[in-house]
């Protein structure tokens, strides 16, 4: 019963260097989003993908880009990554809009 | 500027006293409002749900309060657990969207 499978978990990079971290879900949901958790601040929304083959900005998507790749995965890619996005970034799903939300464990990203 | 308040960083309790979590909103258009429970390492967890149409809803120990003219928010734990003892996020969204906003969430520590 895996839910919500976030790879890897921890990663350091250095500045410049690309990274795609992925997300996938088993529970069959529309919905799948991106957040970062950042010290003293809740989780903001990067990307979310309302179904398959769309995908729309959240509060804070500069230096993101996202795909979804088909109905169970949702990947999230850093291009050129900046110690700023120094993070835990958390995957989520849910069955449609204004329904609970499923977490992954997230994965701890460190940007030297 | 914050649309969701958490305003209680942390809070400590004795085990099988009640406790009171409180989250406070600026936008009267949310109207539908969650708690997420976290322990370290894991991702948030669902917890309880609430709409705007109603002003209490109970699950088990967990009960959550709606104020809407305060625009006020609280989740009562009776009796407390040291299981209970986790990150506490409100989170508030519209319904229709695909957007939730998190609070910054309160550290709960249940006392043996």
């Amino acid at each position: 019963n895996a839910g919500v499978t976030q790879t890897p978990k921890f990663q350091v990079l250095k500045t410049g260097q690309s990274m795609t971290l992925q997300c996938a879900q088993d529970m069959n949901h529309n919905s799948m989003y991106w957040y970062r958790q950042d010290p003293g601040m809740g989780l903001r929304l990067i990307y979310y993908s309302a179904s398959e083959g769309t995908t729309d900005k959240g509060e804070v998507p500069n230096g993101y880009n996202v795909s979804r790749l088909n109905k169970r995965e949702f990947s999230l890619r850093l291009e050129s990554a900046a110690p700023s996005q120094t993070s835990v970034y958390f995957c989520a799903s849910s069955e449609s809009r204004s329904q609970p939300q499923h977490f992954g464990d997230g994965t701890r990203l460190s940007i030297l | 500027d914050q649309q969701v308040k958490q305003n209680s960083p942390s809070l400590s309790v004795q085990e099988g006293r009640i406790s009171i979590l409180n989250c406070d909103y600026t936008n009267s258009m949310f109207d539908y409002f969650l708690w997420y429970k976290k322990y370290p390492a894991e991702g948030p967890t669902f917890l309880i749900s609430i709409s705007s149409i109603k002003d209490k809803n109970e699950d088990g120990r967990f009960t959550v309060f709606l104020n809407k003219s305060a625009k006020h928010l609280s989740l009562h734990i009776v009796p407390s657990q040291p299981g209970d003892s986790a990150v506490y996020f409100c989170a508030v969204t519209t319904s229709g969207t695909y957007k939730y906003i998190f609070g910054t969430g309160t550290r709960l520590k249940v006392l043996a």
